[in-house]
């Protein structure tokens, strides 16, 4: 089946640093697989960060960027500066071409950035 | 903006209980979703409804009924509740080729 698989957390950097989270996908069933990262700060719900939807192009929000990678299979999440605001959990995921827009996600990345 | 409201937030239940959890969007959004999220597991689908009366399955159906009476409204019946069982169920909606919105979720706990 499709899966998604991401760096396990928590990860933890300082205020300043650069971030890569890395994601890697399979996707057997979906011939033009969608690729997504969400973010859920403390106290909120699952919010969209960004998306990428066709291999080759880069998604960019709030100075995070990702990569959609077709021969590597991967959507790695990076970030040059990261913030103290920027603490929360990122999933990646995998949206199906069906026009349904069924996701899979990986287990999620517990980001704790220090001051 | 538009905002998806589950309730319960929390739920707790018993062995072999039928339990059952709301969603409300306001966005008049046509598809809605139910995720199930375990401990340090991504979300799995549960059901999802392309729009009033309609119902898909998702991977993880088995033990689960939904309904779609509504358009603004998505219910999820857990059909006998297993011990020990905590997760936390996610509720989604999205309109035709636009982005998925969540609620915040319900909290299930089974003891």
């Amino acid at each position: 089946g499709d899966s998604v698989t991401q760096t396990e957390g928590p990860v933890t950097v300082s205020e300043s640093e650069s971030l890569i989270i890395n994601c890697t996908y399979s996707a057997t069933s979906i011939a033009y697989p969608n690729l997504f990262w969400y973010v859920r700060y403390p106290g909120e719900g699952l919010q969209l960060l960004l998306k990428v939807i066709t291999a080759g192009q880069k998604g960019s929000s709030r100075g995070f960027e990702a990569t959609y990678n077709k021969e590597t299979t991967s959507f790695h999440l990076q970030k040059a500066s990261v913030q103290e605001s920027d603490s929360a959990v990122y999933y990646c995921a995998l949206g199906d071409d069906s026009g349904y827009n069924k996701l899979t996600f990986g287990k999620g990345t517990v980001l704790l950035v220090s001051p | 903006g538009g905002i998806i409201t589950q309730t319960p937030k929390f739920l707790i239940g018993q062995e072999g209980q039928k339990l059952t959890l709301k969603c409300q969007q306001n966005f008049n959004h046509d598809t809605m979703y139910w995720y199930r999220q375990d401990s340090g597991k991504g979300l799995r689908l549960i059901y999802y409804s392309i729009t009033e009366n309609d119902l898909q399955k998702g991977d993880l159906s088995e033990g689960y009924d939904a309904s779609r009476e509504k358009k603004s409204s998505f219910s999820l019946t857990v059909t006998s509740a297993q011990k020990n069982e905590m997760a936390v169920f996610l509720c989604a909606s999205r309109r035709q080729g636009g982005e998925v919105f969540f609620g915040k979720g319900t909290r299930l706990t089974v003891v």
